[in-house]
C-alpha cells in the first residue's frame, strides 16, 4: 500500500546538534510539508514543497532546513538554531503542487516526536 | 490573514449520544475548502470529513456530519451515535483556492467519549 513513511519514530538531541527527520512518500505525490505540533497548539507549517528542487519556507522556518532532490522525499533538520526544538514533527502530501489541489486531503505520515537530552 | 478557530478545547459525549464541535474561520476568498481531521493517541492524521465552499450542501460521512454556514464562517462537525473510538484530538482546517494548497488549522478540541 502507498503512504508516507517517517523516521525515526522517536529522535532525542543532543545541545548544539542537528538532526535529520526523514520522511518518504510512494504515492507520487508532488507536494510535501512539513508540521510540528505542540500541546494545546494546532499544526504550524514549517516548509513546504511543490515540486523537486524547490521549496517555500512556512509561518516558522527559522532554526529548520530542507530539501527536495528527489520527489519521494523530504527531510527535515532541525539544526542548533532551533531553540526549542521539542514536539511532534508531522510531515504531509498531496497529489497536486501549486493551487490545484482542491479539495484534496493532505496524507499524513506517523510522525517523529524529538526530544533534547 | 486565515485563520481558523476551534473555541472548545475539550468535550465529553456519553457513548451512544451526539457531539457537536465548534469551528469558525476567517477568510476573505469566496472560494475555499474547510476539512476536519482526527487525531487519535496514536497520532496519525486521518481526514474524517471536507467541504467545498461553493456547495451549500452539508457533507456527511457515516455517522459524521457538518453544518457549514457560509455568512457565518462556521463549520461545525456532528458525531452522532459515539464510539468509544471516536475519542481523540479534532482539528478544523481551511484552505484557499489557489494558496498552494496550504492548511490553515485550528488548535482542536480534545474529545472524550465516555462508557
Amino acid at each position: 500500500d502507498g503512504g508516507i513513511t517517517q523516521s525515526p519514530k522517536y529522535l532525542f538531541r543532543k545541545e548544539g546538534q542537528n538532526v535529520t527527520l526523514s520522511c518518504e512518500q510512494n504515492l507520487n505525490h508532488d507536494a510535501m510539508y512539513w508540521y510540528r505540533q505542540d500541546p494545546g497548539q494546532g499544526l504550524r507549517l514549517i516548509y513546504y514543497s511543490q515540486i523537486v528542487n524547490d521549496f517555500q519556507k512556512g509561518d516558522i522556518a527559522e532554526g529548520y532546513s530542507v530539501s527536495r532532490e528527489k520527489k519521494e522525499s523530504f527531510p527535515l533538520t532541525v539544526t542548533s538554531a532551533q531553540k526549542n526544538p521539542t514536539a511532534f514533527y508531522l510531515c504531509a502530501s498531496t497529489p497536486v503542487g501549486g493551487g490545484g489541489q482542491g479539495n484534496q486531503p493532505q496524507h499524513f505520515g506517523d510522525g517523529t516526536r524529538l526530544s533534547i537530552l | 490573514a486565515q485563520t481558523v478557530t476551534q473555541s472548545q478545547p475539550e468535550m465529553s459525549v456519553q457513548e451512544a449520544e451526539t457531539v457537536t464541535l465548534s469551528c469558525t474561520y476567517d477568510t476573505s476568498e469566496s472560494d475555499y475548502y474547510l476539512f476536519w481531521y482526527k487525531q487519535p493517541p496514536s497520532r496519525q492524521m486521518i481526514l474524517v470529513i471536507r467541504q467545498e465552499a461553493y456547495k451549500q450542501q452539508n457533507a456527511t460521512e457515516n455517522r459524521f456530519s457538518v453544518n457549514f454556514q457560509k455568512a457565518a464562517k462556521s463549520f461545525s462537525l456532528k458525531i452522532s451515535d459515539s464510539q468509544l473510538g471516536d475519542a481523540a484530538m479534532y482539528f478544523c482546517a481551511a484552505r484557499v483556492a489557489g494558496s498552494q494548497g496550504n492548511l490553515i488549522f485550528g488548535k482542536g478540541t480534545k474529545l472524550s467519549v465516555k462508557p
